[in-house]
């Protein structure tokens, strides 16, 4: 199984609603990611979990909270959105590389459409 | 400040013909590079990598090409078939990090 899967595939809130996005993996990955992509641009990274702690967080606005329950999920918290936050968030899991002097490639789920109204 | 570039948007080619996407990089720190495809609508797919202590990569009809002095690296893709049609990301990376860096893409078109 080399699927990561994320849900939901859209989701439309509005500013002042709670929501979540989810995202799974089974291929024993220990680190993952989400990254935010608009239209015509490069996915740019959000967080990295590296054995379900938080190792990176790319300044990302604390109205996006990060959470790894297990080594398999992950989840991102919305709150408060913008509109500008409207965007495309790609969740992705690899082999940690984080200490052991190799980058392994990412894989990417299908993403979730989001759109703050 | 892109550390990745891609400065091609877009490019076209004949199926059948070869497909030369480059990359330029500014970071002497990178070690290690990737090249990710994306179609609408979907996340972008691993296609093929290459470490800096080498200079070539293959696989299938895919090969990258690293030139370190240059700081640039190609993906050949030969011969091009309809379903290369996609939008390909050049990624770049420092060994000991998660992190991987992404150029802007560059959006293949293979004409019938």
């Amino acid at each position: 199984d080399t699927e990561v899967t994320q849900t939901p595939k859209h989701l439309v809130m509005g500013m002042t609603n709670k929501k979540s996005l989810k995202c799974e993996q089974h291929m024993g990955h220990r680190a993952m990611y989400w990254y935010k992509q608009k239209a015509k641009k490069p996915p740019e990274l959000m967080f990295v979990y590296s054995y379900e702690k938080l190792s990176i967080n790319e300044s990302v606005p604390s109205r996006f909270s990060p959470e790894c329950p297990n080594s398999s999920l992950l989840n991102l918290h919305l709150h408060a959105l913008q509109p500008e936050d409207s965007a495309l968030y790609l969740c992705a899991s690899s082999q940690a590389g984080t200490g052991a002097y190799i980058t392994y490639e990412q894989y990417f789920g299908p993403g979730t459409r989001l759109t703050v109204t | 400040d892109q550390q990745v570039k891609q400065n091609s948007p877009s490019l076209s080619v004949q199926e059948g013909r070869i497909s030369i996407l480059n990359c330029d990089y500014t970071n002497s720190m990178f070690d290690y590079f990737l090249w990710y495809k994306k179609y609408p609508a979907e996340g972008p797919t691993f296609l093929i990598s290459i470490s800096s202590i080498k200079d070539k990569n293959e696989d299938g009809r895919f090969t990258v090409f690293l030139n370190k002095s240059a700081k640039h690296l190609s993906l050949h893709i030969v011969p091009s078939q309809p379903g290369d049609s996609a939008v390909y990301f050049c990624a770049a990376s420092v060994n000991r990090d998660d992190k991987i860096i992404f150029g802007k893409g560059t959006r293949l078109h293979i004409l019938p």
